[in-house]
């Protein structure tokens, strides 16, 4: 079967950096990514890692080990705009991304 | 970036009417469009993935019968929601993507209510 974990809340103050984590078990894997989405509102991607390491884009960053089926999305100088949930996805090996349960993210001034 | 509609936004119906939803890509080509379901506070659950041309490819669980999928063009998917029951209310969600690329584009979603 396929299945993602990650945590359900995570509160932070702004300014803060705060790492939501994912481990993931998929038959065939091709890659994380990882989604945002305000209340309401589509998901927006962020970032996708295929080979192990860290991906930063601007205030975000990304970090995949394969080896150890797990993720993790990291957010710098927190912002209040920031508040929303964010989705670990897999591309599995049939070309269709599984979405995790999501983490809401709660950040306070 | 690549942007995706959808239409309606939003939608209520009675019990037992069909729905019509449709997913456009609108400045590129959409070789597989995605449909997606999330109740409130829950993941997208993915219900059938469409290639154009061809037929959808369901996910376990999902009524072909119920949720009638059609990808006409590189730039189309539709999604009908037949015989709607309150239980169907929800937020669905396309998404496309191009080529094999990794980046699904999402549309903004239709909030789907069925009295």
């Amino acid at each position: 079967g396929q299945s993602l974990e990650q945590p359900s809340e995570v509160t932070a103050v702004e300014g803060a950096i705060v790492q939501i984590n994912c481990t993931y078990q998929t038959s065939g894997f091709y890659g994380l990514s990882w989604y945002q989405q305000h209340d309401g509102g589509a998901p927006t991607f962020l970032s996708y890692n295929a080979l192990d390491g860290l991906e930063e884009t601007g205030r975000f960053s990304s970090f995949l080990s394969r080896s150890d089926s797990y993720g993790y999305l990291l957010l710098q100088e927190l912002q209040m705009k920031d508040s929303a949930s964010y989705f670990c996805a897999v591309r599995d090996r049939g070309f269709k991304t599984i979405f995790g349960a999501g983490t809401r993210l709660f950040v306070k001034a | 970036g690549a942007v995706v509609s959808q239409h309606p936004s939003r939608v209520i119906c009675k019990s037992g009417t069909s729905v019509k939803i449709e997913c456009r890509s609108l400045d590129f080509q959409a070789t597989t469009m995605f449909w997606y379901r999330q109740f409130p506070k829950q993941s997208l659950m993915l219900m059938a993935t469409s290639n154009e041309g061809s037929k959808a490819t369901y996910e376990q669980g999902v009524e072909k019968d119920k949720f009638l999928i059609n990808h006409a063009s590189l730039t189309l998917s539709t999604l009908t929601v037949t015989s709607a029951h309150p239980e169907d209310s929800s937020f669905y969600i396309c998404s496309a993507r191009q080529g094999r690329g990794e980046t699904q584009y999402f549309g903004p979603g239709t909030r789907l209510l069925v009295l």
